[in-house]
Protein backbone atom coordinates (compact mmCIF):
# COMPACT_ATOMS: atom_id res chain seq x y z
CA UNK A 1 0.00 0.00 0.00
CA UNK A 2 1.27 3.64 -0.33
CA UNK A 3 1.68 5.52 2.12
CA UNK A 4 3.92 9.31 2.76
CA UNK A 5 5.10 9.84 6.39
CA UNK A 6 6.33 13.61 7.30
CA UNK A 7 7.35 12.50 11.02
CA UNK A 8 8.61 16.62 11.47
CA UNK A 9 4.47 17.61 13.08
CA UNK A 10 6.09 21.61 13.42
CA UNK A 11 9.60 22.88 13.08
CA UNK A 12 10.83 26.43 14.43
CA UNK A 13 13.71 28.20 13.14
CA UNK A 14 14.74 31.91 13.40
CA UNK A 15 15.70 33.82 9.91
CA UNK A 16 18.29 32.91 7.88
CA UNK A 17 18.79 29.28 9.47
CA UNK A 18 18.75 26.77 7.14
CA UNK A 19 15.80 23.80 7.32
CA UNK A 20 14.96 20.44 6.12
CA UNK A 21 11.67 18.62 6.56
CA UNK A 22 11.59 15.00 5.60
CA UNK A 23 9.71 12.59 4.16
CA UNK A 24 9.22 9.18 3.71
CA UNK A 25 7.65 6.84 1.10
CA UNK A 26 6.04 3.32 0.35
CA UNK A 27 5.11 1.96 -2.33
CA UNK A 28 5.40 -1.37 -3.98
CA UNK A 29 5.87 0.57 -7.63
CA UNK A 30 8.47 1.07 -9.75
CA UNK A 31 7.07 4.08 -11.36
CA UNK A 32 6.10 6.84 -9.44
CA UNK A 33 6.02 10.41 -8.68
CA UNK A 34 6.87 12.73 -5.88
CA UNK A 35 5.68 15.95 -5.26
CA UNK A 36 6.06 18.78 -2.30
CA UNK A 37 3.28 21.39 -1.80
CA UNK A 38 3.21 24.62 0.29
CA UNK A 39 0.24 25.59 1.89
CA UNK A 40 0.59 29.54 3.61
CA UNK A 41 -1.28 31.01 6.21
CA UNK A 42 -3.93 31.62 3.07
CA UNK A 43 -4.90 28.60 2.55
CA UNK A 44 -4.48 27.66 -1.03
CA UNK A 45 -1.97 24.95 -2.05
CA UNK A 46 1.00 25.73 -4.14
CA UNK A 47 2.70 23.01 -6.03
CA UNK A 48 6.53 22.95 -5.77
CA UNK A 49 8.23 19.77 -7.21
CA UNK A 50 7.04 17.08 -9.00
CA UNK A 51 10.07 14.48 -9.12
CA UNK A 52 9.74 11.11 -11.25
CA UNK A 53 10.93 7.88 -9.64
CA UNK A 54 13.93 7.32 -12.33
CA UNK A 55 15.17 10.73 -11.62
CA UNK A 56 17.33 10.51 -8.74
CA UNK A 57 19.37 14.09 -9.66
CA UNK A 58 18.78 16.56 -6.43
CA UNK A 59 17.26 19.54 -7.64
CA UNK A 60 18.05 23.18 -6.60
CA UNK A 61 15.32 26.43 -7.05
CA UNK A 62 16.88 29.34 -5.87
CA UNK A 63 17.21 28.74 -1.75
CA UNK A 64 15.05 25.76 -2.19
CA UNK A 65 16.75 22.01 -2.56
CA UNK A 66 15.45 18.43 -2.69
CA UNK A 67 17.06 15.65 -1.88
CA UNK A 68 15.76 12.00 -3.46
CA UNK A 69 16.89 8.70 -2.35
CA UNK A 70 15.42 5.92 -3.27
CA UNK A 71 17.34 3.76 -1.37
CA UNK A 72 15.92 5.25 1.99
CA UNK A 73 12.48 5.91 0.29
CA UNK A 74 12.95 9.48 1.09
CA UNK A 75 11.93 12.93 -0.70
CA UNK A 76 13.52 15.35 1.75
CA UNK A 77 13.07 19.38 1.54
CA UNK A 78 15.52 21.82 2.08
CA UNK A 79 15.32 25.52 2.79
CA UNK A 80 18.54 27.78 3.08
CA UNK A 81 18.42 30.65 4.28
CA UNK A 82 14.77 30.36 5.42
CA UNK A 83 12.81 33.35 5.44
CA UNK A 84 9.24 34.70 7.37
CA UNK A 85 7.64 34.05 4.22
CA UNK A 86 8.25 30.40 4.20
CA UNK A 87 6.34 30.17 7.21
CA UNK A 88 3.41 27.18 5.86
CA UNK A 89 2.65 23.95 6.27
CA UNK A 90 4.59 21.69 3.73
CA UNK A 91 2.87 18.29 2.20
CA UNK A 92 4.73 15.79 0.47
CA UNK A 93 2.96 13.41 -1.38
CA UNK A 94 3.35 10.27 -3.32
CA UNK A 95 1.27 9.47 -7.19
CA UNK A 96 1.51 6.04 -8.42
CA UNK A 97 0.97 5.80 -12.49
CA UNK A 98 -2.27 4.35 -12.72
CA UNK A 99 -5.44 5.08 -14.20
CA UNK A 100 -6.20 7.20 -10.86
CA UNK A 101 -2.86 8.96 -10.69
CA UNK A 102 -4.35 10.10 -6.92
CA UNK A 103 -2.02 12.08 -5.13
CA UNK A 104 -1.38 9.91 -1.40
CA UNK A 105 -0.63 13.06 1.11
CA UNK A 106 1.73 13.36 4.16
CA UNK A 107 0.05 15.07 6.97
CA UNK A 108 2.23 17.68 6.48
CA UNK A 109 4.81 19.76 8.35
CA UNK A 110 4.43 23.35 9.36
CA UNK A 111 7.16 25.82 9.70
CA UNK A 112 7.40 28.96 11.43
CA UNK A 113 10.37 31.20 11.00
CA UNK A 114 10.61 33.74 13.18
CA UNK A 115 12.13 36.87 12.57
CA UNK B 1 -5.89 32.62 -16.59
CA UNK B 2 -7.94 31.72 -13.88
CA UNK B 3 -6.34 28.27 -13.40
CA UNK B 4 -8.78 26.32 -10.79
CA UNK B 5 -11.39 28.02 -9.05
CA UNK B 6 -13.60 26.93 -6.81
CA UNK B 7 -17.51 28.32 -5.84
CA UNK B 8 -18.10 29.36 -2.78
CA UNK B 9 -15.06 30.06 -0.57
CA UNK B 10 -16.91 29.76 2.84
CA UNK B 11 -20.50 27.69 3.68
CA UNK B 12 -22.37 27.39 6.88
CA UNK B 13 -24.67 24.54 6.44
CA UNK B 14 -26.69 22.89 9.01
CA UNK B 15 -27.58 19.37 9.36
CA UNK B 16 -29.16 17.82 7.06
CA UNK B 17 -29.10 20.92 4.17
CA UNK B 18 -28.00 19.90 0.53
CA UNK B 19 -25.57 22.20 -1.65
CA UNK B 20 -22.97 21.51 -4.27
CA UNK B 21 -19.48 22.92 -4.81
CA UNK B 22 -18.76 24.13 -8.12
CA UNK B 23 -15.22 23.83 -9.71
CA UNK B 24 -13.77 24.99 -12.48
CA UNK B 25 -10.84 24.95 -14.75
CA UNK B 26 -9.93 26.70 -17.74
CA UNK B 27 -6.55 24.41 -18.38
CA UNK B 28 -8.62 21.74 -20.74
CA UNK B 29 -7.02 19.10 -18.58
CA UNK B 30 -8.85 16.06 -18.81
CA UNK B 31 -8.71 14.79 -14.85
CA UNK B 32 -9.80 16.56 -11.95
CA UNK B 33 -10.18 15.94 -8.38
CA UNK B 34 -11.89 16.45 -5.00
CA UNK B 35 -10.21 16.33 -1.63
CA UNK B 36 -11.20 17.14 1.51
CA UNK B 37 -8.30 18.51 4.34
CA UNK B 38 -8.74 17.64 8.26
CA UNK B 39 -6.55 18.95 10.67
CA UNK B 40 -3.80 16.42 10.92
CA UNK B 41 -4.98 14.58 8.30
CA UNK B 42 -3.36 15.68 5.37
CA UNK B 43 -5.76 15.46 2.01
CA UNK B 44 -7.93 12.29 0.90
CA UNK B 45 -9.66 11.87 -2.27
CA UNK B 46 -13.50 11.98 -2.33
CA UNK B 47 -14.06 11.08 -5.85
CA UNK B 48 -12.23 11.85 -9.30
CA UNK B 49 -13.19 11.89 -12.68
CA UNK B 50 -11.12 11.08 -15.64
CA UNK B 51 -12.84 12.72 -18.63
CA UNK B 52 -15.82 14.30 -19.19
CA UNK B 53 -19.32 12.39 -18.42
CA UNK B 54 -17.04 10.01 -16.36
CA UNK B 55 -16.48 9.87 -12.41
CA UNK B 56 -15.45 7.55 -9.95
CA UNK B 57 -15.07 7.18 -5.85
CA UNK B 58 -11.90 7.61 -4.35
CA UNK B 59 -10.87 6.77 -1.03
CA UNK B 60 -13.81 9.27 0.88
CA UNK B 61 -16.76 8.73 -1.17
CA UNK B 62 -19.72 8.26 1.35
CA UNK B 63 -22.37 11.12 1.57
CA UNK B 64 -21.03 12.54 -1.50
CA UNK B 65 -21.55 12.64 -5.14
CA UNK B 66 -20.04 14.38 -7.99
CA UNK B 67 -20.79 14.87 -11.56
CA UNK B 68 -18.53 16.09 -14.67
CA UNK B 69 -21.08 17.39 -17.30
CA UNK B 70 -18.73 19.40 -18.97
CA UNK B 71 -15.20 18.92 -19.28
CA UNK B 72 -14.23 22.05 -17.35
CA UNK B 73 -16.72 21.50 -14.51
CA UNK B 74 -16.34 19.27 -11.59
CA UNK B 75 -19.06 19.59 -9.39
CA UNK B 76 -19.15 18.58 -5.31
CA UNK B 77 -22.80 17.82 -3.75
CA UNK B 78 -23.86 16.81 -0.42
CA UNK B 79 -27.62 15.62 -0.53
CA UNK B 80 -27.89 15.54 3.60
CA UNK B 81 -25.01 17.77 5.33
CA UNK B 82 -23.66 15.69 8.35
CA UNK B 83 -21.39 17.78 10.99
CA UNK B 84 -18.38 15.04 10.59
CA UNK B 85 -18.49 16.50 6.75
CA UNK B 86 -16.96 19.64 7.93
CA UNK B 87 -13.66 20.40 6.75
CA UNK B 88 -12.11 22.57 3.80
CA UNK B 89 -12.48 20.91 0.14
CA UNK B 90 -10.11 21.17 -2.53
CA UNK B 91 -10.69 20.65 -6.22
CA UNK B 92 -8.10 20.00 -8.30
CA UNK B 93 -6.90 19.46 -12.43
CA UNK B 94 -3.90 17.27 -13.61
CA UNK B 95 -1.60 18.46 -16.21
CA UNK B 96 -0.14 16.21 -18.87
CA UNK B 97 2.99 16.20 -16.77
CA UNK B 98 0.80 14.35 -14.17
CA UNK B 99 1.19 17.71 -11.88
CA UNK B 100 -2.62 18.44 -10.12
CA UNK B 101 -2.73 22.17 -9.74
CA UNK B 102 -5.57 22.92 -6.77
CA UNK B 103 -8.06 25.67 -6.49
CA UNK B 104 -8.34 28.14 -3.49
CA UNK B 105 -10.49 25.69 -1.36
CA UNK B 106 -13.70 26.00 0.14
CA UNK B 107 -14.51 25.87 4.31
CA UNK B 108 -17.33 24.32 4.93
CA UNK B 109 -19.20 24.33 8.19
CA UNK B 110 -22.10 21.82 9.11
CA UNK B 111 -24.03 22.48 12.01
Amino acid sequence: AQKVTQAQTEISVVEKEDVTLDCVYETRDTTYYLFWYKQPPSGELVFLIRRNSFDEQNEISGRYSWNFQKSTSSFNFTITASQVVDSAVYFCALSEVTLTDKLIFGTGTRLQVFP
Amino acid sequence: NAGVTQTPKFRVLKTGQSMTLLCAQDMNHEYMYWYRQDPGMGLRLIHYSVGEGTTAKGEVPDGYNVSRLKKQNFLLGLESAAPSQTSVYFCASRSSTDTQYFGPGTRLTVL
